[in-house]
């Protein structure tokens, strides 16, 4: 059963702290995204990664940074933690398919996790 | 700009009845569409996948449709039930990437 999991549902954190965030798979895919999500915003990207020690800047990067050290293992970084980045933030999976399996790379369903409430006081 | 716009922001409905979602997208070139259900507190989880060439798609009571001339989706939620309450989501991805473009998701409450 695919599973992705984060290392906490719930965090309260303050002003200026460094705060990471970590998101587990163990369905061996290639990449991994990090989102957070708003009240009537939606989701939106953060950081992605397509394999070990890469990443990508998505939508909104800035004020996070992220570390691929391990295939499994995404961590998102709040380096000095402000109020305005209180908010749920997502980690997803997905698979990143073979060229002989003749699909889009879009194909893939992104996994999610269930999600870490962050708060900033 | 790729933008997916869904409607109604929120709606409430008795159960057993049905209902049904929209989602309008201009995200070009279009690769495949797909409905998550997000409950309160955890990731979202998908329901369908659409692409190009498909019209319809069911998922027990989900029916999910796509025009992709008028680049329109429906979700069609039969018979509710009171764990239908939850946020749908509706997700287009363009071809060739792995990246996609979120509608900020319809709110449904069911009322016994």
């Amino acid at each position: 059963d695919v599973k992705v999991t984060q290392s906490s549902r719930y965090l309260v954190k303050r002003t200026g702290e460094k705060v990471f965030l970590e998101c587990v798979q163990d369905m061996d895919h290639e990449n991994m995204f990090w989102y957070r999500q708003d009240p009537g915003l939606g989701l939106r990207l953060i950081y992605f990664s397509y394999d070990v020690k890469m990443k990508e800047k998505g939508d909104i990067p800035e004020g996070y940074s992220v570390s691929r050290e391990k295939k499994e293992r995404f961590s998102l970084i709040l380096e000095s933690a402000s109020t305005n980045q209180t908010s749920m933030y997502l980690c997803a999976s997905s698979l990143f398919p073979s060229l002989s399996s003749g699909r889009a790379p879009s194909y893939y369903e992104q996994y999610f996790g269930p999600g870490t409430r962050l708060t900033v006081t | 700009k790729n933008q997916v716009e869904q409607s109604p922001q929120s709606l409430i409905i008795l159960e057993g009845k049905n209902c049904t979602l929209q989602c309008n997208y201009t995200v070009s070139p279009f690769s495949n569409l797909r409905w998550y259900k997000q409950d309160t507190g955890r990731g979202p989880v998908s329901l369908t996948i659409m692409t190009f060439s498909e019209n319809t798609k069911s998922n027990g009571r989900y029916t999910a449709t796509l025009d992709a001339d008028t680049k329109q989706s429906s979700l069609h939620i039969t018979a509710s039930q009171l764990s239908d309450s939850a946020s749908y989501i509706c997700v287009v991805f363009s071809g060739g990437s792995y990246i996609p473009t979120f509608g900020r998701g319809t709110s449904l409450i069911v009322h016994p």
